[in-house]
């Protein structure tokens, strides 16, 4: 089954701790994505890589870091500069440069930092 | 700055009934959108998408309507079923080859039986 995964679920981490999430998809997307969701928000982008070895920031990507060493993974690094880490946050893949812009999205993972 | 709006946070329908669902963009370089569904604690799920070049696009119970000129586009789901009960997205993207969605807050729809 192709699809996209996110791991864990749920994420417990006490404050100042840095903690990186997990993304993996086997679609062979080349583009992947990396949203926060808050209680009453929208989705916000946080970093996008288009291919390997690149990415780019999106709208709130501070205190968050990624890497894109292989295609069919992206991971979050949540850092200790991050003043609000506690969210629910997605990842989501497409097909680059194609039509549509469908993006997959993964089951998320909450993280709760106290 | 919210260049993707839903302005109603919630929305409660009788089963059977149409849900319409409503979505204001502010980018005029905004040139396709996507609705998506999500439900608690899971990732969003694709509905349907609609084209710059079109002003309809209807799939199954599910029919998106795009007003460019009102900078508009509203979901329509015909007849309401109990399944449909979830949180709805809008999101929006430029041109051709730049995958980024900008989202709006979303909608709850809860339909009633």
């Amino acid at each position: 089954d192709g699809g996209i995964t996110q791991s864990p679920k749920y994420l417990f981490r006490k404050e100042g701790q840095n903690v990186t999430l997990s993304c993996e998809q086997n679609l062979n997307h080349d583009a992947m994505y990396w949203y926060r969701q808050d209680p009453g928000q929208g989705l916000r982008l946080i970093y996008y890589s288009q291919i390997v070895n690149d990415f780019q920031k999106g709208d709130i990507a501070e205190g968050y870091s990624v890497s894109r060493e292989k295609k069919e993974s992206f991971p979050l690094t949540v850092t200790s500069a991050q003043k609000n880490p506690t969210a629910f946050y997605l990842c989501a893949s497409s097909i680059r440069g194609g039509s549509p812009y469908e993006q997959y999205f993964g089951p998320g993972t909450r993280l709760t930092v106290t | 700055d919210q260049q993707v709006k839903q302005n109603s946070p919630s929305l409660s329908v009788q089963e059977g009934r149409i849900s319409i669902l409503n979505c204001d963009y502010t980018n005029s370089m905004f040139d396709y959108f996507l609705w998506y569904k999500k439900y608690p604690a899971e990732g969003p799920t694709f509905l349907i998408s609609i084209s710059s070049i079109k002003d309809k696009n209807e799939d199954g119970r599910f029919t998106v309507f795009l007003n460019k000129s009102a900078k508009h586009l509203s979901l329509h789901i015909v007849p309401s079923q109990p399944g449909d009960s979830a949180v709805y997205f809008c999101a929006a993207s430029g041109h051709f080859g730049n995958e980024k969605l900008t989202f709006g807050t979303g909608t709850r729809l809860t339909i009633i039986p």
